[in-house]
């Protein structure tokens, strides 16, 4: 059973600040991994999409790692601002059967204090 | 391009109940999947629709159940409501293959008393 760990649960950081968050998964037979963003009490919002066969992906102050074999994601932010502010989240798709749901971790809650 | 979107925003419904909760997916996209987000479990899946057929199911009680039209368009339903199904119940969909990632909406936040 594919489980997904995020690491720290909570971070707190000054404004300008670059971070990085990260989230593990114990089978590395997955189609892709898709990295979210929540802010509290509204729905999800999707940051990257990496495919199993890439290493990462970028989108503008975003960067997000894939390192299937060892079961490993990394999301960078850089520069980080207090509208960063939320809840990350990061789902694994897995491969063969069953692969028409995501496993989420629990996420990590950032802070970014002017 | 219109997101996935889902009615009601908010419900607060009595204990032994039933609801129904209503998702309107991505124009194109086939494929309507469910999740139960709560403080403590985190995100979990509860069952996902393609062409009207439920593909996958979680491990969910059957109080749990849903469907899916022909335009798509998907509902969830609980019965016999209990205080452990408040939630916040997010829709999500896809196109039909497993290359695309999923669009979620804002989510109904149910909240049984």
């Amino acid at each position: 059973k594919q489980e997904v760990t995020q690491i720290p649960a909570a971070l707190s950081v000054p404004e300008g600040e670059n971070l990085v968050l990260n989230c593990s998964f114990t089978d590395s037979a997955i189609y892709n991994l898709q990295w979210f963003r929540q802010d509290p009490g509204k729905g999800l919002t999707s940051l990257l999409l990496i495919q199993s066969s890439q290493r990462e992906q970028t989108s503008g102050r975003l960067n997000a790692s894939l390192d299937k074999s060892s079961g490993r994601s990394t999301l960078y932010i850089a520069a980080s601002q207090p509208g960063d502010s939320a809840t990350y989240l990061c789902a694994v798709r897995p491969g063969g059967a069953g692969s028409y749901q995501l496993t989420f971790g629990k996420g990590t809650k950032l802070s970014v204090i002017p | 391009k219109a997101g996935v979107t889902q009615t009601p925003r908010y419900l607060i419904k009595t204990r032994g109940q039933q609801v129904t909760l209503s998702c309107s997916p991505i124009s194109g996209h086939r494929s309507v999947s469910w999740y139960q987000q709560t403080p403590g479990q985190g995100l979990q899946f509860l069952f996902e629709y393609f062409s009207e057929t439920q593909r996958n199911k979680g491990n969910f009680p059957g109080r749990f159940s849903g469907r899916q039209f022909s335009n798509s368009r998907s509902e969830m339903n609980v019965s016999t409501l209990e205080l452990g199904d408040s939630a916040l119940y997010l829709c999500a969909s896809s196109p039909p293959t497993v290359n695309y990632g999923y669009t979620f909406g804002s989510g109904t936040r149910l909240t049984v008393v």
